[in-house]
């Protein structure tokens, strides 16, 4: 059975910093690897999907790289502003889950003014 | 497209009440889910229809839950009795093709069960 983990689960950090979020996955057959963003009280919004035969997708200051074959996925966010305050998940679908999405438990990120 | 509609977005209900949530599909999309997202047991995956055939129900927790697609724009997640464990933020998410494309998600309806 597919897990997916996220670390850290909280983060804080200054405006303009530079940061990266870690997600880690135990079955390395999937058929691709989303990262959310969820605001509080809202629903889920898909910020980026990595096929599994891609390295990394890029959109604006977000980066997200893929390792299959070790299970590891990052999402980097340059130049972080207040408004980048969310929780990030991170999903994959699994290539013998037909198509069932399991999610990490998300990272609290918090960036300060 | 509006995105994904879900209705209502709030609902209080007492223990024993029979709860229906409803969900509008983006136009279009083959594929439909439902989740519920609880703060002990995050997102979860309850069931999901492709050209509105229940494919995979393995993640509805009980008799009680029940869900219908009646058609290509309309579903809904039915709880008869509720229970006060039922209390969570329910999602309703649809896809073209979930293995190449993303999952677009409605706003969730908060369900509290008194």
């Amino acid at each position: 059975k597919q897990e997916v983990t996220q670390i850290p689960a909280a983060l804080s950090v200054p405006e303009g910093e530079n940061l990266v979020l870690n997600c880690s996955f135990t079955d390395s057959a999937i058929y691709n690897l989303q990262w959310f963003r969820q605001d509080p009280g809202k629903g889920l919004t898909s910020l980026l999907l990595i096929q599994s035969s891609q390295r990394e997708q890029t959109s604006g200051r977000l980066n997200a790289s893929l390792d299959k074959s070790s299970g590891r996925s990052t999402l980097y966010i340059a130049a972080s502003q207040p408004g980048d305050s969310a929780t990030y998940l991170c999903a994959v679908i699994s290539s013998g889950s037909a198509r069932q999405l399991t999610f990490g438990s998300g990272t609290q990120l918090t960036v300060l003014p | 497209d509006a995105g994904v509609i879900q209705s209502p977005r709030h609902e209080v209900t007492e223990m024993g009440q029979e709860v229906t949530l409803r969900c509008k599909p983006i136009s279009g999309h083959d594929y439909l889910f439902w989740y519920r997202q609880t703060m002990m047991r995050g997102l979860e995956l309850l069931i999901y229809f492709n050209n509105n055939v229940p494919i995979d129900d393995s993640g509805m927790p009980e008799d009680r839950f029940s869900a219908k697609m009646p058609n290509a724009s309309f579903s809904t997640l039915k709880i008869q009795p509720s229970e006060p464990r039922d209390s969570a933020v329910y999602f309703c998410a649809s896809s073209l093709m979930p293995s190449t494309d993303t999952q677009y998600f409605g706003p969730g309806t908060r369900l509290t069960v008194l």
